[in-house]
């Protein structure tokens, strides 16, 4: 069956760094993007970007320009974040999530259909 | 950017009453739309895709429809499990944007 399994809870000071990773199973990795999605404690979704995972090309939603860096290794089928100089506003649940298309002959519709467990990362000295 | 206004932001029902939940896109999005369901603690379920889709394997009391601006998730006859964050997705440009959210709780 189709998963994404994230790594762990991460503690970090501001300043610092952290990569966090999201191992699929289950489908040929290279077939399908994935997507990055933040979620702060007790707010909603935003879309961070996605990675296409046959070239390796990022693309960032303009609140993640510069600190955020989406990469993968595909031999393991496994896509990473990793964000530096961590603030606290960084201090969030991201998700990783696999994307999907569908085409009704005349219109492509993108969405996210299965989901990473999320990775809570926190900011704080 | 897309601004997706959704409502209302909660909701509370009794067991088996039909509930809507309703997403506005601030330009047409040619029904790009699908829909979520988070539970308190978990990641987000998809439930419907290209506005009307079910998702297989989620219960067919939850339906979606709508097009151009406006589109709608329906949950015919509420039930224990239904109750969450259920949210909207635009995926017909970029950035993706998501609906605010709509909490859902059994009265």
């Amino acid at each position: 069956q189709i998963q994404l399994v994230q790594s762990g809870p991460e503690l970090k000071k501001p300043g610092e760094s952290v990569k966090i990773s999201c191992k699929a199973s289950g489908y040929t990795f290279t077939d399908y993007a994935m997507h990055w999605v933040k979620q702060a404690p007790g707010k909603g979704l935003k879309w961070m970007g996605w990675i296409n995972t046959y070239t390796g090309k990022p693309t960032y939603a303009d609140d993640f320009k510069g600190r955020f860096v989406f990469s993968l290794e595909a031999s393991a089928s496994t896509a990473n974040l990793q964000i530096s100089n961590l603030k606290n506003e960084d201090t969030a649940t991201y998700f990783c999530a696999r994307n999907q298309v569908n085409y009704d002959g005349t219109y492509y519709s993108y969405y996210f259909d299965y989901w990473g467990q999320g990775v809570m990362v926190t900011v704080s000295s | 950017d897309i601004q997706m206004t959704q409502s209302p932001p909660s909701l509370s029902a009794s067991l088996g009453e039909t509930v809507s939940i309703e997403c506005r896109a601030s330009e047409d999005i040619y029904s790009n739309l699908a829909w979520y369901q988070q539970k308190s603690g978990k990641s987000p379920q998809l439930l419907i895709y290209y506005a009307s889709s079910l998702q297989d394997g989620v219960p067919s009391r939850f339906s979606g429809s709508g097009s151009g601006t406006q589109y709608s998730l329906k949950i015919s006859g509420m039930q224990p499990e239904d109750e969450g964050v259920y949210y909207c997705l635009q995926g017909s440009k970029y950035p993706y944007t998501f609906g605010a959210g709509t909490k859902l709780e059994l009265k």
